[in-house]
């Protein structure tokens, strides 16, 4: 299996352009989650998806973020407008759900973001 | 709030002695815990877990220690290897919820001196 896919690797934009990224889980995984990685705060949960449902939305820092998964397959993570304090890596991660289980989470090799 | 804290941005250990993260929690219905390491340039990648019915946990070089009533654990790597340099990631998780929501610490940097 080609692992979780993330894209773009590195997006460079200016402040108030619309951003969007994109992940792949792994395929047969029904969980899909997306993180942003920050000095200070380490790794937030933005975001989680159960069998394509949101599940979780609590960690999107405010409405100009919005997520989406229209199948099993795939998944996007929209900034708009974006600022640089969005400047970040936003890891996606998918995993299996067994059931009464942790369940380990995949990540993607993550997409660094740079907002000017 | 940050429900999950490491306290020490980076450590630095001479190859061969043994390296020590630390981690606490604040929330006392976490019961499962991992440790993941990341590479620069890398996703995070799952290392080793425990749950709160053990306090510890073994994988070759790894252990991972649990002391539920100081709600701290520990990640020993003995005996360090350069190879072992990358930033460790602590996280818990909630399963009375059975959601696999992970909640993630802050990172530390870790740096095996040859």
């Amino acid at each position: 299996d080609a692992g979780v896919i993330q894209s773009p690797r590195h997006e460079v934009t200016e402040m108030g352009q619309e951003v969007t990224l994109r992940c792949k889980p792994i395929s047969g995984h029904n969980s899909l989650f997306w993180y942003r990685q920050t000095m200070m705060r380490g790794l937030e949960l933005l975001i989680y998806f159960n069998n394509n449902v949101p599940i979780d939305d609590s960690g999107m820092p405010e409405d100009r973020f919005s997520a989406k998964m229209p199948n099993a397959s795939f998944s996007t993570l929209k900034i708009q407008p974006s600022e640089p304090r969005d400047s970040a890596v936003y890891f996606c991660a998918s995993s299996l759900r067994a059931g009464g289980v942790t369940d380990t989470q995949y990540f993607g090799p993550g997409t660094r973001l740079t907002v000017l | 709030d940050q429900q999950v804290k490491q306290n020490s941005p980076s450590l630095s250990v001479q190859e061969g002695r043994i390296s020590i993260l630390n981690c606490d929690y604040t929330n006392s219905m976490f019961d499962y815990f991992l440790w993941y390491k990341k590479y620069p340039a890398e996703g995070p990648t799952f290392l080793i877990s425990i749950s709160s019915i053990k306090d510890k946990n073994e994988d070759g070089r790894f252990t991972v220690f649990l002391n539920k009533s100081a709600k701290h654990l520990s990640l020993h790597i003995v005996p360090s290897q350069p190879g072992d340099s990358a930033v460790y990631f602590c996280a818990a998780s909630g399963r009375s919820g059975n959601t696999g929501k992970l909640i993630f610490g802050q990172g530390t940097t870790l740096q095996v001196k040859p």
